[in-house]
């Protein structure tokens, strides 16, 4: 019954790689994100889907794409590995309706790793 | 634009002793505050937020709309309130109506027994 849940939860792969990480939301909300927490512990959001469709996008590398199959899904691939791509990703997911916010729920994070 | 700033890295407190964690914001309407928590390997989970006004394991945090500040107390420290905190804001973006959470850097409190 886990509310937020993403695979793999650790993952270690060479430079140059492309890689995946899964994220499933049972909740019903209808926005799911991605978070990268790098190793201050610094948090910052990369995406974010509301129904399928993308509405928050920041700075981030084009190698970086994510892919929300349905709005309980939200994927991040990640073409052309770098070092600098080693961090914990967290997902979440909301209800957010125009006008409010609810809580986010955030998944248990995978710790990506690149050698 | 919307900001936050955690100004505190790493708060270190004794048991019993107050806490205030402190966080500011930018924004030009009206926000959303939350403080988030992150224990030692666990996940982020909410720990509270402004429009609630409710107190959670002990914890409070009064919006300041003069200061834009949403600080964030307990008087008594405990050991397990050791962990990473984060203020976070939610504003509208410009474009769809659509809110947008920003988080804080994050503050580690650290409660020495």
């Amino acid at each position: 019954d886990t509310a937020v849940s993403q695979t793999p939860k650790y993952l270690v792969t060479q430079m140059g790689n492309d890689k995946s990480i899964k994220c499933e939301q049972n909740l019903g909300h209808d926005t799911m994100y991605w978070y990268k927490q790098d190793s201050k512990k610094f948090l910052k959001i990369m995406f974010s889907y509301n129904n399928k469709e993308l509405i928050i996008n920041e700075t981030v590398p084009n190698r970086f794409s994510p892919k929300s199959p349905d709005k309980a899904h939200l994927n991040l691939h990640i073409n052309s590995l770098e070092l600098g791509d080693s961090a914990v990703y967290f997902c979440a997911s909301s209800q957010v309706e125009r006008g409010a916010t609810d809580t986010q729920y955030f998944g248990p994070g995978t710790r990506l790793t690149v050698l | 634009a919307q900001r936050v700033t955690q100004p505190e890295k790493l708060l270190s407190v004794f048991k019993g002793a107050p806490v205030e964690l402190k966080c500011n914001y930018s924004y030009s309407g009206s926000p959303e505050l939350f403080w988030y928590v992150q224990y030692s390997r666990q996940r982020l989970q909410l720990l509270l937020r402004h429009i609630s006004r409710e107190s959670i394991k002990g914890f409070t945090a009064d919006l300041n709309k003069g200061e834009t500040s949403f600080h964030l107390k307990k008087p008594f420290a405990q050991e397990e309130d050791s962990a990473m905190y984060y203020c976070a804001l939610s504003g509208r973006m410009d474009s769809g109506g659509y809110q947008k959470v920003t988080f804080g850097t994050g503050t580690k409190l650290q409660v020495i027994p």
